[in-house]
């Protein structure tokens, strides 16, 4: 089946670093790419769609300045959380799908997460 | 707000019993629903994407149905087993656009 993979899976920072984190899809061309993040005991809270090419679109309160999303080709989608602060500690994780639709299932990666000291 | 409400949260099972839970959704504007397992330390994996009013699923022993009308899904599980236990996740598209909205889970714990 699609496989996605996430790297890194676990990082340990200070506060102020910035954090890249890397989404590939191994064995499809993905056309779009989630990233969601978690807090515990909560759902998976969508922060943005990323599409190869174009601007990705930010769910309403995340801020596109502090969580900077680069779709540079159909494999592969970073997340770089900027300037991070202990509020940014939490589980990321990332989706692709081959083909848009709502109706289509998405393929996650392992999650990233993170804790900022 | 669109929200998705999964129930019950929590669920332990005796290995070999059948058991099920509830995804609510809104009913209005609806136009797929998933189902995801996502075991621990795993990826979530996609069960099923469920799109037409009685759809009804089956993947090995376990099955899922859609009523789209009032807005809820069952995922069943029939004869669990310990490598059942995982958390289910439903999510909710409510137009062609990419995004689904997910519920918290249901944490599925199977107990020998």
């Amino acid at each position: 089946g699609a496989v996605v993979s996430q790297h890194p899976s676990r990082v340990i920072c200070k506060s102020g670093t910035s954090v890249k984190i890397e989404c590939r899809s191994l064995d499809f061309q993905a056309t779009t790419m989630f990233w969601y993040r978690q807090f515990p005991k909560q759902s998976l809270m969508l922060m943005a769609t990323s599409n190869e090419g174009s601007k990705a679109t930010y769910e309403q309160g995340v801020e596109k300045d502090k969580f900077l999303i680069n779709h540079a080709s159909l494999t592969l989608s970073t997340l770089t959380v900027t300037s991070a602060h202990p509020e940014d500690s939490s589980f990321y994780i990332c989706s692709a799908i081959f083909f848009g639709g709502g109706n289509q299932p998405q393929h996650f990666g392992d999650g990233t997460r993170l804790s900022i000291l | 707000i669109l929200n998705v409400e999964q129930s019950p949260q929590s669920l332990h099972v005796q290995e070999g019993d059948s058991t099920n839970f509830t995804c609510s959704f809104p009913s209005s504007n609806f136009y797929a629903l998933h189902w995801y397992r996502w075991e621990t330390a795993k990826s979530p994996e996609a069960l099923f994407v469920m799109t037409l009013n009685g759809d009804e699923k089956k993947k090995g022993r376990i099955s899922a149905t859609l009523n789209t009308k009032e807005g809820y899904s069952y995922l069943y599980i029939k004869g669990s087993q310990p490598e059942d236990s995982a958390t289910y996740l439903c999510a909710y598209a409510l137009n062609r656009d990419d995004k689904i909205i997910f519920g918290k889970g249901t944490r599925l714990h199977i107990l020998p």
